[in-house]
């Protein structure tokens, strides 16, 4: 079964400046995709970026990138100029195959 | 177009009831999701439907709990009897065309169990 590990239960960092989050994950499919998700305290999940296994170039959205290392089975998130809005619960996840699994999520604060 | 639409947004029953969750996803999606949320064991995928027919169940924990779609746009998860570890939040998504695509949040419904 896919394991999706999220080994930071919380972070912080000071608005406008750059923070990454870390997720790995478990699989021996060769054909899936990766998912960032945000969950601020309103509770609505969003789509924040997606990276297909297949492509080799790392997914933008803004501020928002991703490091992907296939072989290393790693997909970390990097948020650039961290607003307060960003304040949120962030899941990395994994879907191939019929098979969805996130992680334990990491809680990101952004201070002022 | 409104979004995922859940009611309710807060339930609160006593053991042993039956619990109706409903469900309104995003017109013309043809994919619809149901996770269940805890702090336990996170989110989880528990059943998904494509053009209304259930594709994976296998994350449905037990019999008490199942899924209907009967139409595009309606669907329902239903405990019964419902129990108190089931108190979660429960969650319905929607997307488009392919399974991978991204997937639309409702704003989830806070189940308690008594």
């Amino acid at each position: 079964a896919q394991t999706v590990t999220q080994s930071q239960p919380e972070m912080s960092v000071q608005e406008a400046e750059t923070v990454t989050l870390s997720c790995t994950y478990d699989t021996s499919e060769n054909n899936y995709y990766l998912f960032w998700y945000k969950q601020p305290p309103s509770r609505q999940m969003i789509l924040v970026i997606r990276q297909e296994a297949y492509k080799q170039q790392n997914a933008t959205e803004n501020r928002f990138s991703v490091n992907f290392q296939k072989a290393a089975k790693s997909f970390s998130l990097k948020i650039s100029d961290s607003q307060l809005g960003d304040t949120a619960m962030y899941f990395c996840a994994f879907m191939s195959n019929n098979d969805m699994r996130f992680g334990a999520g990491t809680r990101l604060t952004v201070k002022p | 177009d409104a979004g995922v639409i859940q009611s309710p947004r807060h339930e609160v029953t006593e053991m042993g009831q039956e619990v109706t969750l409903r469900c309104k996803p995003i017109s013309g999606h043809d994919y619809l999701f149901w996770y269940r949320q805890t702090m336990m064991r996170g989110l989880e995928l528990l059943i998904y439907f494509n053009n209304n027919v259930p594709i994976d169940d296998s994350g449905m924990p037990e019999d008490r709990f199942s899924a209907k779609m009967p139409n595009a746009s309606f669907s329902t998860l239903k405990i019964q009897p419902s129990e108190p570890r089931d108190s979660a939040v429960y969650f319905c998504a929607s997307s488009l065309t392919s399974v991978y695509n991204e997937q639309f949040f409702g704003p989830g419904t806070r189940l308690t169990v008594l």
